[in-house]
C-alpha cells in the first residue's frame, strides 16, 4: 500500500525557515517524480514544487522560486521541502504527492498533510 | 499562467440525479492529442482524491458514476447517479504546463 507521511509543520515567524519531510513507503520511491502541493486556509490548492525521480530536475512556481527548495534522499525514501524567507501567504497545509509512472503531473497519491503557519 | 475557472461555486443535487461541474481554462491544455485536465474530490479533513485524469480517464477504484469530458479549454465532470457519499468539494487541475494550476473548487451538496 502506498503511504506518504508528512512531518515538520510548525508555527514560524515571517522571515523564518522550516524544513518539511515526507516519508514514503509501499512503492519504489526512486522510480517516481514527487511534488509538494499546498492548500491555503481559504481552501485554494497551489502546486509548490516538483522533483524528478533521480533528483536531477526541480521545478517551482514563481511564488516560491528562490525561497523553497525541494530535494529527496532515495536511500531513505524521503522527500523534503526547505522553506526560507517565509511569508504570511505561505500559511497552508502542505501535502506531498506522487506522480504516475510516466511523470505526469496528476496526483493519485497524497499524504495527510502537515500544517505550516506563518505568523508573528 | 493558466487560470482555471470552475462553475458553479456550489450546487445542490437530489439523490440519484446528475451533477455537472464545469471547468474553463484560460488557454488550451491539449498537447499531442491529449487533454491534460484532471479532477479531484476532497472531503473535510482529507487530502484530495484523484477521480479523473487526462480529461476522461477514470482512476482505478473510482466508481463509474463519475465521468469526465472535454478538450481544449472546456471540461466537464459529471456524477450520475449522485449518492450521499459524493457530498464534497471538487477541483479541476491542469497538468499541461508549469505552473500546474487548480480551479477554485465546487462544493456539492446532496439534497
Amino acid at each position: 500500500e502506498v503511504q506518504l507521511v508528512e512531518s515538520g509543520g510548525d508555527l514560524v515567524k515571517p522571515g523564518g525557515s522550516l524544513k518539511l519531510s515526507c516519508a514514503a513507503s509501499g512503492f519504489t520511491f526512486s522510480s517516481y517524480g514527487m511534488s509538494w502541493v499546498r492548500q491555503t486556509p481559504d481552501k485554494r490548492l497551489e502546486w509548490v514544487a516538483t522533483i524528478s525521480s533521480g533528483g536531477s530536475y526541480t521545478y517551482y512556481p514563481d511564488s516560491v522560486k528562490g525561497r523553497f527548495t525541494i530535494s529527496r534522499d532515495n536511500a531513505k525514501n524521503t522527500l523534503y521541502l526547505q522553506m526560507s524567507s517565509l511569508k504570511s501567504e505561505d500559511t497552508a497545509m502542505y501535502y506531498c504527492a506522487r506522480h504516475d509512472e510516466y511523470g505526469n503531473h496528476w496526483f493519485a497519491y497524497w499524504g495527510q498533510g502537515t500544517l505550516v503557519t506563518v505568523s508573528a | 499562467d493558466i487560470v482555471l475557472t470552475q462553475s458553479p461555486a456550489s450546487l445542490a443535487v437530489s439523490l440519484g440525479q446528475r451533477a455537472t461541474i464545469s471547468c474553463k481554462a484560460s488557454q488550451s491544455v491539449d498537447y499531442d492529442g491529449d487533454s491534460y485536465m484532471n479532477w479531484y474530490q476532497q472531503k473535510p479533513g482529507q487530502p484530495p482524491k484523484l477521480l479523473i485524469y487526462a480529461a476522461s480517464n477514470l482512476e482505478s477504484g473510482i466508481p463509474a458514476r463519475f465521468s469526465g469530458s472535454g478538450s481544449g479549454t472546456d471540461f466537464t465532470l459529471n456524477i450520475h447517479p449522485v449518492e450521499e457519499e459524493d457530498a464534497a468539494t471538487y477541483y479541476c487541475q491542469q497538468s499541461n504546463e508549469d505552473p500546474y494550476t487548480f480551479g477554485g473548487g465546487t462544493k456539492l451538496e446532496i439534497k
